[in-house]
């Protein structure tokens, strides 16, 4: 079975320009999250799906960052304009439902120049 | 007070040894509890999850939750060197919808 898939794995790109990444998440699974992992920290929640509803953005910066998971699969996150500070790793998971163990991908590492 | 607190270590056992990694949580309604090992540069991977209160053991692993302490740890027996990586806490709870917080990680090398 294939886990969870990422892309791209390495992005550098300018401040101020957009970027987005995708996640295509484990098949049946119904919950899908995004984290930001910067180096020597826990990853931190930024927007959690419940299929195609999004019920949990509070750590999002809706400024700049939007996501979306259309048709409760596969789902986009994309930051426009990027900032220095976004240069982080930016991590899918999915899980059966909430509250189940959640599965990784290998996750994008964003450098912002 | 953040919801799960981790001792970023470093932690160094020798191989053979008995590695112990502990993990303190803020809330009380939390449920399902996790542990993830992260080698560098990759992203975590899920070892073991824990419901109910007492030991749950999967090979060298054991993980141990104590609810009205509010802790759960884990053990990782005859220590190898592949052993080294960090180790993250997660924790969920209905009544914060679910969500995943997770401690900082213990760094954990095994010494040949």
């Amino acid at each position: 079975e294939a886990g969870v898939v990422q892309s791209p794995r390495y992005k550098i790109i300018e401040k101020k320009q957009p970027v987005a990444f995708w996640c295509n998440p484990i098949s049946g699974h119904n919950t899908l999250y995004w984290y930001l992992q910067n180096l020597g920290q826990g990853p931190e929640l930024l927007i959690r799906y419940e299929n195609e509803e999004a019920v949990d953005d509070s750590q999002l910066p809706k400024d700049r960052f939007s996501a979306e998971r259309l048709k409760g699969v596969d789902s986009t996150l994309k930051i426009q304009p990027a900032e220095l500070g976004d240069s982080a790793v930016y991590l899918c998971a999915s899980s059966f439902q909430g509250n189940t163990e959640a599965f990784f991908g290998q996750g994008t590492r964003l450098t912002v120049v | 007070q953040k919801e799960v607190e981790q001792n970023s270590g470093p932690l160094s056992v020798p191989e053979g040894a008995i590695a112990s990694l502990n993990c303190t949580y803020s809330d009380r309604g939390s449920q399902s509890f996790f542990w993830y090992r992260q080698y560098s540069g990759k992203s975590p991977e899920l070892i073991m999850f824990i419901y109910s209160n007492g030991d749950k053991e999967d090979g060298r692993f054991t993980a141990q939750l104590n609810k009205a302490s509010q802790y759960v740890s884990l053990l990782i027996r005859d220590s190898q060197p592949s052993d080294s990586a960090t180790y993250l806490c997660a924790v969920t709870a209905m009544n914060t919808g679910n969500q995943f917080y997770f401690g900082t990680g213990t760094s954990l090398t095994v010494i040949p």
